[in-house]
Protein backbone atom coordinates (compact mmCIF):
# COMPACT_ATOMS: atom_id res chain seq x y z
CA UNK A 1 0.00 0.00 0.00
CA UNK A 2 1.11 3.45 -0.93
CA UNK A 3 1.68 5.62 2.05
CA UNK A 4 3.18 9.01 2.63
CA UNK A 5 4.88 10.41 5.99
CA UNK A 6 5.80 14.11 7.00
CA UNK A 7 7.21 13.78 10.13
CA UNK A 8 7.26 17.15 11.52
CA UNK A 9 3.82 18.90 12.35
CA UNK A 10 5.31 22.29 12.17
CA UNK A 11 8.87 23.80 11.34
CA UNK A 12 10.14 27.37 12.22
CA UNK A 13 12.63 29.29 10.64
CA UNK A 14 13.76 32.52 10.65
CA UNK A 15 13.17 34.55 7.37
CA UNK A 16 16.66 34.59 5.08
CA UNK A 17 17.67 31.22 6.77
CA UNK A 18 17.22 27.84 4.33
CA UNK A 19 14.31 26.01 5.29
CA UNK A 20 14.19 21.48 4.45
CA UNK A 21 10.51 20.38 5.12
CA UNK A 22 10.86 16.47 5.20
CA UNK A 23 8.86 13.89 3.28
CA UNK A 24 9.52 10.10 3.13
CA UNK A 25 7.07 7.41 1.20
CA UNK A 26 6.46 3.70 0.26
CA UNK A 27 4.80 3.01 -3.21
CA UNK A 28 5.79 -1.26 -4.38
CA UNK A 29 6.80 0.42 -7.61
CA UNK A 30 8.28 3.54 -8.74
CA UNK A 31 6.85 6.66 -7.69
CA UNK A 32 5.83 9.90 -8.84
CA UNK A 33 5.92 12.73 -6.64
CA UNK A 34 4.72 16.08 -5.40
CA UNK A 35 4.90 19.26 -3.43
CA UNK A 36 1.54 21.11 -2.97
CA UNK A 37 1.61 24.49 -0.88
CA UNK A 38 -1.93 25.77 0.97
CA UNK A 39 -2.38 29.31 1.82
CA UNK A 40 -4.82 30.20 4.64
CA UNK A 41 -8.46 30.12 3.52
CA UNK A 42 -7.26 28.72 -0.42
CA UNK A 43 -7.01 25.54 -2.30
CA UNK A 44 -3.82 23.52 -3.23
CA UNK A 45 -1.74 25.20 -5.36
CA UNK A 46 1.10 22.95 -7.12
CA UNK A 47 4.67 23.32 -6.24
CA UNK A 48 6.71 20.84 -8.08
CA UNK A 49 7.15 17.12 -9.10
CA UNK A 50 8.90 14.50 -9.54
CA UNK A 51 8.58 11.85 -12.46
CA UNK A 52 12.06 10.70 -13.89
CA UNK A 53 15.18 11.96 -14.55
CA UNK A 54 17.62 14.60 -12.61
CA UNK A 55 17.23 13.56 -8.85
CA UNK A 56 17.22 17.57 -7.90
CA UNK A 57 13.33 19.22 -8.73
CA UNK A 58 12.87 22.92 -8.96
CA UNK A 59 9.61 24.16 -8.82
CA UNK A 60 7.50 27.42 -8.65
CA UNK A 61 8.59 30.56 -5.57
CA UNK A 62 12.37 29.17 -5.46
CA UNK A 63 11.78 25.56 -3.94
CA UNK A 64 13.20 22.54 -4.75
CA UNK A 65 12.95 18.94 -3.88
CA UNK A 66 15.36 16.20 -3.71
CA UNK A 67 14.33 12.63 -4.58
CA UNK A 68 16.59 10.07 -3.15
CA UNK A 69 15.65 6.47 -3.76
CA UNK A 70 17.53 4.83 -1.58
CA UNK A 71 16.16 6.69 1.48
CA UNK A 72 12.91 6.97 -0.15
CA UNK A 73 12.71 10.66 0.72
CA UNK A 74 11.35 13.58 -0.83
CA UNK A 75 12.32 16.59 0.99
CA UNK A 76 11.44 20.40 -0.05
CA UNK A 77 14.22 22.72 0.24
CA UNK A 78 14.27 26.15 -0.18
CA UNK A 79 17.66 28.04 0.44
CA UNK A 80 16.43 31.62 2.08
CA UNK A 81 12.72 31.27 3.14
CA UNK A 82 10.82 34.46 3.18
CA UNK A 83 7.52 35.17 5.77
CA UNK A 84 5.40 35.06 2.98
CA UNK A 85 6.44 31.28 2.64
CA UNK A 86 4.48 30.59 5.73
CA UNK A 87 2.16 27.74 4.84
CA UNK A 88 0.68 24.42 4.98
CA UNK A 89 2.81 22.28 2.73
CA UNK A 90 1.40 18.99 1.38
CA UNK A 91 3.51 15.82 -0.02
CA UNK A 92 1.85 13.13 -2.08
CA UNK A 93 2.63 10.23 -3.93
CA UNK A 94 1.33 8.01 -6.50
CA UNK A 95 2.79 4.68 -7.68
CA UNK A 96 3.13 4.91 -11.56
CA UNK A 97 2.76 1.22 -12.48
CA UNK A 98 -0.35 0.83 -10.54
CA UNK A 99 -1.94 4.24 -11.36
CA UNK A 100 -3.73 4.56 -8.21
CA UNK A 101 -4.84 7.41 -6.27
CA UNK A 102 -2.83 10.42 -5.22
CA UNK A 103 -1.90 9.73 -1.35
CA UNK A 104 -1.21 12.80 0.48
CA UNK A 105 1.05 13.43 3.84
CA UNK A 106 -0.84 15.19 7.11
CA UNK A 107 0.92 18.32 5.88
CA UNK A 108 3.65 20.43 7.31
CA UNK A 109 2.93 24.08 8.86
CA UNK A 110 5.65 26.18 7.76
CA UNK A 111 6.66 29.28 9.96
CA UNK A 112 8.97 32.20 8.65
CA UNK A 113 9.30 34.81 11.35
CA UNK A 114 11.01 38.19 10.54
CA UNK B 1 -9.19 31.65 -16.70
CA UNK B 2 -7.81 28.24 -15.89
CA UNK B 3 -9.53 27.07 -12.94
CA UNK B 4 -12.11 24.84 -10.77
CA UNK B 5 -14.58 26.30 -8.59
CA UNK B 6 -16.54 24.84 -6.31
CA UNK B 7 -19.76 26.23 -4.58
CA UNK B 8 -21.06 26.80 -1.86
CA UNK B 9 -17.41 27.90 -0.01
CA UNK B 10 -19.31 28.20 3.28
CA UNK B 11 -22.18 25.85 4.28
CA UNK B 12 -23.52 25.52 8.16
CA UNK B 13 -26.34 22.88 8.07
CA UNK B 14 -27.98 20.04 10.11
CA UNK B 15 -27.91 16.61 10.54
CA UNK B 16 -30.13 14.71 7.61
CA UNK B 17 -31.00 17.66 5.21
CA UNK B 18 -29.47 17.03 2.21
CA UNK B 19 -27.04 18.97 0.64
CA UNK B 20 -25.08 18.93 -3.00
CA UNK B 21 -21.40 20.66 -3.28
CA UNK B 22 -21.13 21.53 -6.97
CA UNK B 23 -18.01 21.42 -8.73
CA UNK B 24 -17.29 22.56 -12.11
CA UNK B 25 -14.01 22.58 -14.24
CA UNK B 26 -13.45 24.76 -17.81
CA UNK B 27 -10.18 22.53 -18.74
CA UNK B 28 -11.83 20.14 -20.57
CA UNK B 29 -10.00 17.71 -17.61
CA UNK B 30 -11.41 14.12 -17.81
CA UNK B 31 -10.07 13.49 -14.20
CA UNK B 32 -12.07 15.12 -11.30
CA UNK B 33 -11.86 14.24 -7.70
CA UNK B 34 -13.34 15.33 -4.39
CA UNK B 35 -10.75 14.60 -1.14
CA UNK B 36 -11.82 15.90 2.65
CA UNK B 37 -8.79 17.85 4.30
CA UNK B 38 -9.44 17.47 8.47
CA UNK B 39 -6.37 18.49 10.81
CA UNK B 40 -3.66 15.73 11.08
CA UNK B 41 -5.25 13.93 8.49
CA UNK B 42 -3.89 15.55 5.54
CA UNK B 43 -6.50 15.08 2.20
CA UNK B 44 -8.12 12.17 1.94
CA UNK B 45 -9.85 11.05 -1.54
CA UNK B 46 -13.69 10.45 -1.05
CA UNK B 47 -14.45 9.49 -4.92
CA UNK B 48 -13.23 10.02 -8.38
CA UNK B 49 -14.11 9.95 -11.79
CA UNK B 50 -12.19 8.93 -14.73
CA UNK B 51 -14.86 10.09 -17.53
CA UNK B 52 -18.37 11.16 -17.91
CA UNK B 53 -20.60 8.32 -16.46
CA UNK B 54 -17.43 6.70 -14.78
CA UNK B 55 -16.91 7.09 -11.08
CA UNK B 56 -15.25 5.12 -8.09
CA UNK B 57 -14.67 5.01 -4.81
CA UNK B 58 -11.57 6.58 -3.29
CA UNK B 59 -10.90 6.18 0.16
CA UNK B 60 -13.69 7.74 2.68
CA UNK B 61 -16.76 7.07 0.36
CA UNK B 62 -19.46 6.49 3.29
CA UNK B 63 -21.83 8.77 2.97
CA UNK B 64 -20.89 10.41 -0.09
CA UNK B 65 -22.75 10.09 -3.27
CA UNK B 66 -21.57 11.48 -6.30
CA UNK B 67 -22.26 12.36 -10.09
CA UNK B 68 -20.20 12.75 -14.01
CA UNK B 69 -22.98 13.49 -16.38
CA UNK B 70 -21.03 15.74 -17.95
CA UNK B 71 -17.45 16.11 -18.30
CA UNK B 72 -17.15 19.69 -16.55
CA UNK B 73 -19.37 19.16 -13.47
CA UNK B 74 -18.72 16.53 -10.58
CA UNK B 75 -21.28 17.15 -7.73
CA UNK B 76 -21.49 15.75 -4.62
CA UNK B 77 -24.16 14.59 -2.84
CA UNK B 78 -24.58 14.09 1.26
CA UNK B 79 -27.88 12.64 1.22
CA UNK B 80 -28.30 12.88 5.25
CA UNK B 81 -25.42 14.72 6.83
CA UNK B 82 -24.08 13.47 10.17
CA UNK B 83 -21.58 15.68 12.66
CA UNK B 84 -18.70 13.82 11.35
CA UNK B 85 -18.95 15.15 7.85
CA UNK B 86 -18.32 18.60 9.32
CA UNK B 87 -15.07 18.61 7.16
CA UNK B 88 -12.83 21.05 4.39
CA UNK B 89 -14.37 19.80 1.49
CA UNK B 90 -12.18 20.19 -2.27
CA UNK B 91 -12.73 19.37 -5.55
CA UNK B 92 -9.81 18.40 -8.29
CA UNK B 93 -9.23 18.07 -11.57
CA UNK B 94 -6.49 16.61 -13.72
CA UNK B 95 -5.11 16.69 -17.55
CA UNK B 96 -6.48 13.47 -18.98
CA UNK B 97 -4.43 10.08 -19.53
CA UNK B 98 -1.44 10.74 -17.77
CA UNK B 99 -1.20 10.35 -13.86
CA UNK B 100 2.01 11.87 -14.00
CA UNK B 101 0.52 15.39 -14.35
CA UNK B 102 -0.39 17.60 -11.47
CA UNK B 103 -4.03 18.23 -9.79
CA UNK B 104 -5.70 21.69 -10.22
CA UNK B 105 -8.19 22.28 -7.01
CA UNK B 106 -11.39 24.40 -6.24
CA UNK B 107 -10.89 27.09 -3.49
CA UNK B 108 -12.44 24.46 -0.68
CA UNK B 109 -15.97 24.40 0.89
CA UNK B 110 -16.33 24.55 4.80
CA UNK B 111 -19.27 22.49 5.64
CA UNK B 112 -20.37 22.18 9.10
CA UNK B 113 -23.20 19.90 10.25
CA UNK B 114 -24.90 20.42 13.54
Amino acid sequence: AQSVAQPEDQVNVAEGNPLTVKCTYSVSGNPYLFWYVQYPNRGLQFLLKYITGDNLVKGSYGFEAEFNKSQTSFHLKKPSALVSDSALYFCAVRDRQAGTALIFGKGTTLSVSS
Amino acid sequence: EAQVTQNPRYLITVTGKKLTVTCSQNMNHEYMSWYRQDPGLGLRQIYYSMNVEVTDKGDVPEGYKVSRKEKRNFPLILESPSPNQTSLYFCASRPPGQSLREQYFGPGTRLTVT
